[in-house]
């Protein structure tokens, strides 16, 4: 079965912080897909990444980055210099590589306090 | 951008009345749309899987006579909760797959209240 660890239920931080988002997931899948979405308090979803599970390069994308390890079965998100805006929920989601349903895991919640 | 809208954004009914909440894809065709559920404070969880032209297919636990599902053309899926009840009070989120591209586009959602 599928599923996607979110250890971390709260997160604060102070502006300007570091914060790494930690996302470990299960699957016996040899091809699939991960995410990283952000939910604000207006509740829309917003894309952050998609990676395949044959691209293990790590990818940075202005202040953030995600790093892939395979051999822990995790796919961490850091958020470099953050501010305030970047409060919200931010969820970690598994698709397996035919369909494109997703698995979330339980959200952490990121305060980034001025 | 691809969009995704949905009506309503909220709505409050009577417990045993039914509710449609519609899902439309705005500049492209969807063929496959998602439903998700998310309680307060909680993840998402996927509903079913709403297929053009076919019946949807419901994930296990989900009571496919209460949670109706249309996907009656290639920009339009419907949800419709019948006889709601007040547990039945939470966000509804539709999605859909960007055709050929990396990303699956999400509604803004619906908060349904029963009263």
């Amino acid at each position: 079965a599928q599923k996607v660890t979110q250890a971390q239920t709260e997160i604060s931080v102070v502006e300007k912080e570091d914060v790494t988002l930690d996302c470990v997931y299960e699957t016996r899948d040899t091809t699939y897909y991960l995410f990283w979405y952000k939910q604000p308090p207006s509740g829309e979803l917003v894309f952050l990444i998609r990676r395949n599970s044959f691209d293990e390069q790590n990818e940075i994308s202005g202040r953030y980055s995600w790093n892939f390890q395979k051999s822990t079965s995790s796919f961490n998100f850091t958020i470099t210099a953050s501010q305030v805006v970047d409060s919200a929920v931010y969820f970690c989601a598994l698709s397996d590589y035919n369909t494109d349903k997703l698995i979330f895991g339980t959200g952490t919640r990121l305060q980034v306090f001025p | 951008g691809a969009v995704v809208s949905q009506h309503p954004s909220w709505v409050i009914c009577k417990s045993g009345t039914s509710v449609k909440i519609e899902c439309r894809s705005l500049d492209f065709q969807a063929t496959t749309m998602f439903w998700y559920r998310q309680f307060p404070k909680q993840s998402l969880m996927l509903m079913a899987t709403s297929n053009e032209g076919s019946k949807a297919t419901y994930e296990q636990g989900v009571e496919k006579d209460k949670f109706l599902i249309n996907h009656a053309s290639l920009t339009l899926s419907t949800l419709t909760v019948t006889s709601a009840h007040p547990e039945d009070s939470s966000f509804y989120i539709c999605s859909a797959p960007e055709p050929g591209g990396d990303e699956q586009y999400f509604g803004p959602g619906t908060r349904l209240t029963v009263t």
